[in-house]
């Protein structure tokens, strides 16, 4: 059974970098077959969208965050990070990862159980 | 970039149907999916292509997609049916995955 796993820091100072990893077990991050995505949700809002990128392919970002916003992988311990530059307070989110499976078209099946950030002095 | 729209919340009597409505531009050009989200707890796809289920959703919850309006619809509501539902989208003009704003869902 696939299972997702976020971790990082629950408190970064305003203008740092939040830096989270998520932690794939039970299946491979370096299949071509799933794409692996970060979401994001404020306390009490909806589900953001961060960005989204398959292995050996293309890596996708939001537009409103992509200045700021990296995602890298590490085959080797099957795992893929986050990187949120310039850090404010409306970046105070549970922050999910996800996997997409070519199975269920372009929607996202597997996710992790998030992890709450806050952006706070 | 291409926007959803959810009803912030939809009421229900049990054993009722709930019909959550997403709309957006020729959205039935595309292809929608559904997520429910209990609180404290990570989004689950209970819907996917418009009108599929993954296994272990019940058939009760079905979707329908056309024009510039797609439908989650649940029916013979229970209680634990109540939650949060998102619909979500890939805007391949783009390459954006956009999510709706997400409708709660109570169930009286």
């Amino acid at each position: 059974q696939l299972q997702l796993q976020e971790s990082g820091p629950g408190l970064v100072k305003p203008s740092e970098t939040l830096s989270l990893t998520c932690s794939v077990s039970g299946g491979s991050i370096s299949s071509s077959t799933y794409y692996w995505g970060w979401i994001r949700q404020p306390p009490g809002k909806g589900l953001d969208w961060i960005g989204t990128f398959y292995y050996g392919g293309n890596t996708y970002y939001n537009s409103s965050l992509k200045t700021r916003v990296t995602i890298s992988v590490d085959t080797s311990k099957n795992q893929f990070s986050l990187k949120l530059t310039s850090v404010t307070a409306a970046d105070t989110a549970v922050y999910f990862c996800a996997r997409r499976s070519e199975s269920v078209g372009m929607a996202f099946d597997y996710w992790g159980q998030g992890t709450l950030v806050t952006v706070s002095s | 970039s291409y926007v959803l729209t959810q009803p912030p919340s939809v009421s229900v009597a049990p054993g009722q149907t709930a019909r959550i409505s997403c709309g957006g531009y020729n959205i039935g050009s595309k292809s929608i999916h559904w997520y429910q989200q209990k609180p404290g707890q990570a989004p689950v796809l209970v819907v996917y292509d418009d009108s599929d289920r993954p296994s272990g959703i019940p058939e009760r919850i079905s979707g329908s997609n056309s024009g510039d309006t797609a439908t989650l619809s649940i029916s013979r509501v229970e209680a634990g049916d109540e939650a949060d539902y998102y619909c979500q989208v890939w805007d391949s003009s783009s390459a954006h995955w956009v999510f709706g704003g997400g409708t709660k869902l109570t169930v009286l």
